[in-house]
């Protein structure tokens, strides 16, 4: 079946680390998107990427970095320079503009 | 800017009961709405869209959301829930003008009593 597969499930960073978190899809799909969920606040974008060697920066993308080498893979790093890193970290997917978004199953990262 | 609002925090409702949850978003076209639902610690699962056209859409799992463009809102309706419908409800938009960027409401978790 195809989907998105985020890895891993838990991440635990220790200060002055970068982590970087694993997204791959096989839907096909050509954008793809990093999205940060806070109890209470929502998602909100982090970066997204609309096709290969190409992303752009979301509403909250300061301390943190991605790739999109690949068309199926889109890794989030988390920078030391990110301070309140702890969070609920999703990817998503999506083959067009204004088709739905399919989500991988999140990341939880925590400090140390 | 775009926004969404979805007034309630928390609903609490009883198996059977029905069940409707706002979303109000602000915006100055027609924009492209979906409704997404999320149990404790995965991703969000698409429950419907509305794209254009007939203005009450149905979802799976029985629910349904009509577009009011006059009230600026897509509600969503189940008319019997089940236990298995408690998770949290998150209303999105597609931000016009800017390829495939989403913005979500900050959602209402739905807890349901036996």
């Amino acid at each position: 079946d195809g989907g998105i597969t985020q890895s891993p499930k838990y991440l635990f960073r220790k200060e002055g680390q970068n982590v970087t978190l694993s997204c791959e899809q096989n839907l096909n799909h050509d954008a793809m998107y990093w999205y940060r969920q806070d109890p209470g606040q929502g998602l909100r974008l982090i970066y997204y990427s609309q096709i290969v060697n190409d992303f752009q920066k979301g509403d909250i993308a300061e301390g943190y970095s991605v790739s999109r080498e690949k068309k199926e893979s889109f890794p989030l790093t988390v920078t030391s320079a990110q301070k309140n890193p702890t969070a609920f970290y999703l990817c998503a997917s999506s083959d067009s503009f204004g088709k739905p978004q399919h989500f991988g199953d999140g990341t939880r990262l925590s400090i140390l | 800017a775009q926004s969404v609002t979805q007034p309630d925090i928390h609903i609490t409702v009883s198996e059977g009961a029905s069940l409707e949850l706002r979303c109000n978003y602000s915006y100055g076209a027609t924009p492209y709405l979906f409704w997404y639902v999320q149990s404790p610690g995965q991703g969000l699962q698409l429950l419907l869209k509305y794209f254009s056209g007939d203005t009450l859409v149905q979802g799976i799992k029985g629910f349904e959301a009509e577009f009011k463009r006059s009230q600026s809102s897509f509600n969503l309706r189940k008319p019997s829930v089940h236990w298995s419908d408690a998770a949290e409800y998150f209303c999105a938009v597609v931000r016009g003008g800017s390829n495939y960027k989403l913005t979500f409401g900050k959602g209402t978790l739905l807890t349901v009593n036996p």
